[in-house]
């Protein structure tokens, strides 16, 4: 059974700061990976999407990388802003097309 | 334009009730999903529909009966209310399976 989790659960940091969220994952057989965010009461909006067969993908200030055969992958924000401030959630995609979410990092970024 | 919306927004109930969530997507996607998001904030998925038909269907109970008229609509119903059925739910949508899932707002469920 696929299991997903993601370190820290919470991180706080201080404007202007790069930082990195962890997300690995037990089964290496996935479709691809995905980054979203989730801001307090509302949805998922997708950040980055990494095929199985990709490395990383970059969105602006925002890079995902992943090793499938270790299980890992990693969401590197550049230049935290307040407006990063939100949980982050990593999920991959099963062949079948199931989702399996982590319990996501809540982000706090001061100004 | 809401890319995926989703109606009630809340939805405060009585244990024993029978009620509906809808879910529409504008963005002309196959395949579309509900999950659950508990209040550990934990999301799992509940059911996957591809073209009408049901591709993914988790371990629910089958008090809760999801129904896709089109590729546009998948709605979920739920029978019998239980205080365990609080909870946030989610309708999603992808153009095919495996790619980017399109979030709605969420449902807000309260079960008294």
């Amino acid at each position: 059974k696929q299991e997903v989790t993601q370190i820290p659960a919470a991180l706080s940091v201080p404007e202007g700061e790069n930082l990195v969220l962890n997300c690995s994952f037990t089964d290496s057989a996935i479709y691809n990976l995905q980054w979203f965010r989730q801001d307090p009461g509302k949805g998922l909006t997708s950040l980055l999407l990494i095929q199985s067969s990709q490395r990383e993908q970059t969105s602006g200030r925002l890079n995902a990388s992943l090793d499938k055969s270790s299980g890992r992958s990693t969401l590197y924000i550049a230049a935290s802003q307040p407006g990063d401030s939100a949980t982050y959630l990593c999920a991959v995609v099963e062949y079948g097309n199931k989702l399996v979410f982590g319990a996501g990092t809540i982000l706090r970024v001061k100004s | 334009d809401t890319a995926v919306s989703q109606t009630p927004k809340y939805l405060v109930t009585q244990m024993g009730n029978d009620k509906s969530i809808k879910c529409e997507q504008n963005l002309g996607h196959d395949t579309m999903y509900w999950y659950k998001q508990d209040s550990k904030k934990f999301l799992k998925i509940m059911f996957s529909y591809n073209n009408k038909e049901l591709i993914i269907n988790e371990t629910v109970p089958n008090r809760f009966s999801p129904k896709s008229p089109d590729k546009a609509h998948l709605n979920l119903h739920i029978n019998s209310l239980e205080l365990g059925d609080s909870a946030v739910y989610f309708c999603a949508s992808s153009s095919d399976r495996g790619e980017t899932q399109y979030f709605g707002p969420g449902t807000r469920l309260l079960v008294l």
